[in-house]
């Protein structure tokens, strides 16, 4: 069975940072493009950023670009978000998802870490 | 970048009849070179994560009822639930992924029993 699970969400002051992991199983991990994506709270689903099967091409949100980053450890079947110079607007339930054929198909998702930024 | 409008923001439908929920995206998202539209829908319940309904515009994602059903080309889409039960109250997400990984999302429809 194929699951995701995602921790490191916290209650962080502004200006602050953070890493987020997402623990995958079921799949081979490896084989798979996967993607970070947000929900702010009661809104909808917003892109954040995705990273290539061997960790080489990466990909963000141009609200993001350059305060974090997505990175991968095959070896040890996770993913991660480092998130720095947090703000209110990134306020969210951060979930990873993985995609098939490519970047297309966002057939498995995680429950959802929240992140609350707030001084 | 592709933004995808859904209409209408909710939707409250009896149980048993037929709900349908459209979505339109701000240029086309049908790749001429395979034919293939990059649309897909998603279903996200209360507390839980988005759940992958169907893709390519019209293609069921494996154990999805048969109830669920996407059409349109193009820009303009449609998911159509024919009989719609309990169990699929739920926000309903269109995304286009033919500016993957760049994905976008509709606003979301609130659907709910009446």
């Amino acid at each position: 069975e194929v699951q995701l699970v995602e921790s490191g969400g916290d209650l962080v002051q502004p200006g602050g940072s953070l890493r987020l992991s997402c623990a995958a199983s079921g799949f081979i991990f490896s084989d798979y493009a996967m993607h970070w994506f947000r929900q702010a709270p009661g809104k909808g689903l917003e892109y954040v950023s995705a990273l290539s099967t061997n960790g080489d091409i990466t990909y963000y949100a141009d609200s993001v670009k350059g305060r974090f980053t997505i990175s991968r450890d095959n070896s040890k079947n996770t993913l991660y978000l480092q998130m720095g110079s947090l703000r209110a607007e990134d306020m969210a339930v951060y979930y990873c998802a993985r995609s098939r054929e490519g970047y297309n198909l966002l057939d498995y998702w995680g429950q959802g870490t929240r992140v609350s930024v707030s001084s | 970048d592709i933004v995808m409008t859904q209409s209408p923001d909710s939707l409250t439908v009896s149980l048993g009849e037929r709900a349908t929920i459209n979505c339109k995206s701000s240029q086309s998202v049908l790749f001429s070179s395979n034919n293939m539209n990059y649309l897909a829908w998603y279903q996200q319940k209360a507390g839980q994560p988005p759940k992958l309904l169907i893709y390519w515009a019209s293609i069921r994602e494996s154990g999805v009822p048969d109830r669920f059903s996407g059409s349109g080309s193009g820009t303009d889409f449609t998911l159509t639930i024919s009989s719609l039960q309990a169990e699929d109250v739920a926000v309903y997400y269109c995304q286009q992924y033919y500016s993957t990984p760049l994905h976008t999302f509709g606003q979301g429809t609130k659907l709910e029993i009446k």
